[in-house]
């Protein structure tokens, strides 16, 4: 079946570095992809939605600028975390569409631990 | 807004026990109703899914009825496995899968 893999599955990185984070869709093509945050025990929210060859479109609060997203290929986006904080440690999960309404894939999430 | 409750983990089993991992929402209009579960190391895959009120999603043992007058969607399994350690998404959405709306999560635990 589709497969979606994400990259890395952890990281721990300093304060005010960058840290950049891959989604791919490895059989299939995905114009469109979505990330996800999750924070300690809270839900997983929707943070942004990739569009392959397009900006993409961020949910209500979640600064653009910080979290840099990049869909260059119609089988890879990116989510880079710039100038990263404390306070951006999280669970970052990626899903993409496969075509049929009620279905997406996910990738297997990043921890991310900002130190 | 649109919100789903579930309860906190974790929930420890021994094998063959029944679960029932319960699952509640705030939605407007007549959202469809989804159970994602993570297992370890891996990402986030569709178990069952119910579209309107009454309908029973099904598989690999696993069910949810959709409730639409107490507006739950509660998993049950008759008899977990050690296998089915892993953790447990409800969800939801009226705008399309796209736009899930995601409770907290529940780890299972079962031990032999």
């Amino acid at each position: 079946g589709a497969v979606v893999s994400q990259h890395p599955s952890w990281v721990i990185c300093k304060s005010g570095t960058s840290v950049k984070i891959e989604c791919r869709s490895l059989d299939f093509q995905a114009t469109t992809m979505f990330w996800y945050r999750q924070f300690p025990k809270q839900s997983l929210m929707l943070m942004a939605t990739s569009n392959e060859g397009s900006k993409a479109t961020y949910e209500q609060g979640v600064e653009k600028d910080k979290f840099l997203i990049n869909h260059a290929s119609l089988t890879l986006s990116t989510l880079t975390v710039t100038s990263a904080h404390p306070e951006d440690s999280s669970f970052y999960i990626c899903s993409a569409p496969t075509g049929r309404v009620t279905e997406a894939f996910f990738g297997q999430g990043t921890r991310l631990t900002v130190v | 807004g649109n919100s789903v409750t579930q309860m906190e983990g974790p929930v420890t089993l021994s094998e063959e026990a029944f679960l029932t991992i319960n699952c509640t929402y705030t939605a407007t209009g007549y959202p469809s109703l989804f159970w994602y579960v993570q297992y370890p190391g891996e990402g986030l895959q569709l178990l069952l899914k119910a579209t309107k009120a009454d309908d029973k999603g099904s598989n690999k043992g696993f069910e949810a009825t959709y409730r639409k007058e107490t507006t739950s969607f509660h998993l049950e399994k008759g008899s977990v496995q050690v296998s089915d350690s892993a953790v447990y998404f409800c969800a939801l959405t009226n705008t399309g899968f796209q736009k899930l709306v995601f409770g907290t999560g529940t780890r299972l635990l079962v031990s032999p």
